[in-house]
């Protein structure tokens, strides 16, 4: 299985709602990431989790709050939004096989449309 | 900080045509990565290059590093219309697993 699965595909919010984004990877991968794309633009590094510990954080907004409960899953909690965070928001994983120049393996995204 | 300068940002050509991005730094890159994302994906990775001058070839897809491991090309021969989508170059610094990328090429194939 090398599959890294995201939910919702979809994700439609106002300033005031509380909303969450999974991310699940079965290929014993020991890094997982998010990273949120703009419109023809790269992704940006959010946050990275290494052995289910957070080891970076991109100086990401606090109403983004990464959670890794367990090393298959990673969830993105989401509250307070601003309309400028709309974009499409992308999970990876990564065998973090001793540092460097790891293959990174990206889950479909969610696109998070914020009202 | 380190940074890369991919080249062309966009690139339309026939079908049949070659393609080539490029990906330059001022610094030495300990290694860099191609990925390929089609409109409405995710970025899917394509290669992997870490030794000086290396060349690495997947079918029509030919990738180098350069000898001064500060630049990288991506040379598609006889482009399809399934190679239509945006090719990112992206770099770890030595140890890290911190993906930086480039800001991308998007490629347009003309039937």
């Amino acid at each position: 299985d090398t599959e890294v699965t995201q939910t919702p595909k979809h994700l439609v919010m106002g300033m005031t709602n509380k909303k969450s984004l999974k991310c699940e990877q079965h290929m014993g991968h020991r890094a997982m990431y998010w990273y949120k794309q703009k419109a023809k633009k790269p992704p940006e590094l959010m946050f990275v989790y290494s052995y289910e510990k957070l080891s970076i954080n991109e100086s990401v907004p606090s109403r983004f709050s990464p959670e890794c409960p367990n090393s298959s899953l990673l969830n993105l909690h989401l509250h307070a939004l601003q309309p400028e965070d709309s974009a499409l928001y992308l999970c990876a994983s990564s065998t973090r096989a001793g540092g460097g120049a790891d293959t990174q393996y990206f889950g479909p995204g969610t696109r998070l449309t914020v009202l | 900080g380190q940074q890369v300068m991919q080249i062309p940002q966009y690139q339309h050509v026939q079908e049949g045509e070659d393609f080539t991005t490029y990906c330059n730094s001022s610094t030495t890159l300990s290694n860099i990565q191609w990925y390929k994302q089609r409109p409405g994906g995710h970025p899917v990775f394509l290669i992997q290059l870490v030794k000086s001058g290396e060349v690495k070839k997947q079918k029509r897809l030919t990738f180098q590093f350069g000898e001064a491991k500060k630049n990288s090309s991506l040379h598609i021969t006889a482009t399809q219309t399934t190679d239509v989508g945006t090719y990112f170059c992206a770099y770890s610094g030595a140890g890290s697993y911190q993906l930086t990328f480039g800001k991308g090429t998007k490629l347009s194939v003309i039937p």
